[in-house]
Formats: structure tokens, C-alpha cells, sequence
């Protein structure tokens, strides 16, 4: 089946700097990489995803690469705010999704 | 457009016992899928229904079953509750068509088992 690895665990950034979160996968059929954002309490919300057929997407400050050769992807948060202060899960499938083990990204004022 | 609905969103139960969850999804959506979230282990998919069928299930034991009913909202039940069992438990819906690879999570339901 498949395996998602993310990485870093925690990621600690200051007001206005950018950050960075990084997933590999093992399964070459995974055509759907979605990224997720939890809050306290809450259930993961859809922030972005790209399609296999897809090198790059962007919305707002928020972008997502893909390279489906070295099978990874990663999240990019430009001008982060307090507020994107969460956990971040990246997941990897078709149909199905499986998760990486999340990233806890601190934003500090 | 209400988002997907969970109910309780807390519950308390002692080993042995058994629990339903229960999941309204997104109006339209026709599929729900059924997650476990623990700290060690992070969010791990249990089963998904579509058309009130099983359509893919994941590697859980068979004290975790589930259903959809024809209105598409859909129940899991765990029976002889053990302490591992105490996670959060998240439903998703998603919409069954072309692009029907996008997932909506529900705040989940809190389960402890004592």
C-alpha cells in the first residue's frame, strides 16, 4: 500500500517568513495530493491539492509542487501570518487517501 | 452549504462497550469516508461508502463496522470497546463524479474509553 512520509515534525517560523513542509510517497499510482490544515478542535480542512498531471499550483500564499518522478511534494507558505499557526497533513492517493503524520507549524509575531 | 455534521461530538464509554457514530454529509455528496485520528498513530482511514456499499476498507479489526444509508448519511459502530480505541474519529464526504477526489472533513467525534 501506500506510505507517506512528512517532514519536519514541528516547524517554528517568524512573523513574515516563509515556510516549508515536505512529503514523500511510495506508490507510483497515486494520482491526488492534497494538503490539509487542523486547527485546535477542529476537523482537517482542504487548504490546497494538485493532480498528477500537475507540476505546480498556487492560490494566494499558499503554493504546492510536485515532482511525480522523485515522488515527492511540498507545501509553501509565503508571508506567514499568526493565524497559519496549525497542523499541517499532506496525503497522497486516488480514491483513498493515506496521511503523512503531520507537521505542527508555530507562527510567532 | 452546511458542512459535514458529526454526532456526539464527545462521548465517554468503558471497555466492553459498544458505540455508533454517526455522519450527515455535504448535501450532494454521496460518499463518506470514515478516519481514525491518534496522536501516535496520526489519521488513519477506516472505511468509505458510497450508494450504501462498502467501497474500500482499510486494516482495522472487525469490531469496526459501518453503514450509509439511502439519504447518504452514514454510521460507524465499534463494538467491545478496548483503551486504544480512545482517538478522534472524523467523517469525510466527498461528491461522486469526475473530480471526486476532494475530501471534506467533519469536526470529528471525541472518544474516550475508560
Amino acid at each position: 500500500g501506500e506510505n507517506v512520509e512528512q517532514h519536519p515534525s514541528t516547524l517554528s517560523v517568524q512573523e513574515g517568513d516563509s515556510a516549508v513542509i515536505k512529503c514523500t510517497y511510495s506508490d507510483s499510482a497515486s494520482n491526488y495530493f492534497p494538503w490539509y490544515k487542523q486547527e485546535l478542535g477542529k476537523g482537517p480542512q482542504l487548504i490546497i491539492d494538485i493532480r498528477s498531471n500537475v507540476g505546480e499550483k498556487k492560490d494566494q500564499r499558499i503554493a504546492v509542487t510536485l515532482n511525480k518522478t522523485a515522488k515527492h511534494f511540498s507545501l509553501h507558505i509565503t508571508e506567514t501570518q499568526p493565524e497559519d499557526s496549525a497542523v499541517y497533513f499532506c496525503a497522497a492517493g486516488d480514491s483513498t487517501l493515506t496521511f503523512g503524520k503531520g507537521t505542527m507549524l508555530l507562527v510567532s509575531p | 452549504k452546511a458542512g459535514v455534521t458529526q454526532t456526539p461530538r464527545y462521548l465517554i464509554k468503558t471497555r466492553g462497550q459498544q458505540v455508533t457514530l454517526s455522519c450527515s454529509p455535504i448535501s450532494g455528496h454521496r460518499s463518506v469516508s470514515w478516519y481514525q485520528q491518534t496522536p501516535g498513530q496520526g489519521l488513519q482511514f477506516l472505511f468509505e461508502y458510497f450508494s450504501e456499499t462498502q467501497r474500500n476498507k482499510g486494516n482495522f479489526p472487525g469490531r469496526f463496522s459501518g453503514r450509509q444509508f439511502s439519504n447518504s448519511r452514514s454510521e460507524m459502530n465499534v463494538s467491545t470497546l478496548e483503551l486504544g480505541d480512545s482517538a478522534l474519529y472524523l467523517c469525510a464526504s466527498k461528491w461522486w463524479g469526475m473530480r471526486s477526489n476532494e475530501q471534506f472533513f467533519g469536526p470529528g467525534t471525541r472518544l474516550t474509553v475508560l
